[in-house]
């Protein structure tokens, strides 16, 4: 079975601090992939990242970048210089390829970002 | 590009009364999901269907739910009879291809009171 752990239920940072979101994953499947989606205040869910199992390179995208570790089964988030509008619910979800298209999601981390 | 199209967006109704919440895929995806978000359980996929066919609905809490999609761009989710357990969030999302990022709709809240 497939399992997402975010062990962080809540973080707080002030505005402009770095901040990590971890994400554990467990399954014995060799080919899956790997999302992040973000749920603001509004209630949305927005996509942020997908990879697959097979592609480890890190990946930044403006102030927020991924590093996957399959070796640690993992795939951490991170925002450089938070802003008070990354403020949300931030999940981290794992797909298994083949006959099933489920996403599982961890129980997500709740980040609220001060001034 | 217009994203899932979900509605209502709001919905209160009592115990017992049949409720159904409508959702429009993205137009091109192939896949339409449903979940359903608790504070208890989190989010929770109820049932995917893959080019209108039903694929997978072993996530469907009990026979009170049930799920059709008509055509490519129209899916339903009825309850009935509503229990307040119900009263979630419920989401529809929609993909291109099994494996690709699925888009999300903005939910319906639904309360049973």
């Amino acid at each position: 079975a497939q399992k997402v752990t975010q062990a962080q239920t809540e973080i707080s940072v002030v505005e402009k601090e770095d901040v990590t979101l971890d994400c554990v994953y467990e399954t014995r499947d060799t080919t899956y992939y790997l999302f992040w989606y973000k749920q603001p205040p509004s209630g949305e869910l927005v996509f942020l990242i997908r990879r697959n199992s097979f592609d480890e390179q890190n990946e930044i995208s403006g102030r927020y970048s991924w590093n996957f570790q399959k070796s640690t089964s993992s795939f951490n988030f991170t925002i450089t210089a938070s802003q008070v509008v990354d403020s949300a619910v931030y999940f981290c979800a794992l797909l298994i390829t083949g006959t099933a298209s489920k996403l599982t999601f961890g129980t997500g981390t709740r980040l609220q970002v001060t001034l | 590009d217009a994203g899932v199209i979900q509605s209502p967006r709001h919905e209160v109704t009592e115990m017992g009364q049949e409720v159904t919440l409508r959702c429009k895929p993205i137009s091109g995806h192939d896949y339409l999901f449903w979940y359903r978000q608790t504070m208890m359980r989190g989010l929770e996929l109820l049932i995917y269907f893959n080019n209108n066919v039903p694929i997978d609905d072993s996530g469907m809490p009990e026979d009170r739910f049930s799920a059709k999609m008509p055509n490519a761009s129209f899916s339903t989710l009825k309850i009935q009879p509503s229990e307040p357990r119900d009263s979630a969030v419920y989401f529809c999302a929609s993909s291109i291809g099994g494996g690709h990022e699925q888009f999300f709709g903005p939910g319906t809240r639904l309360t049973v009171l």
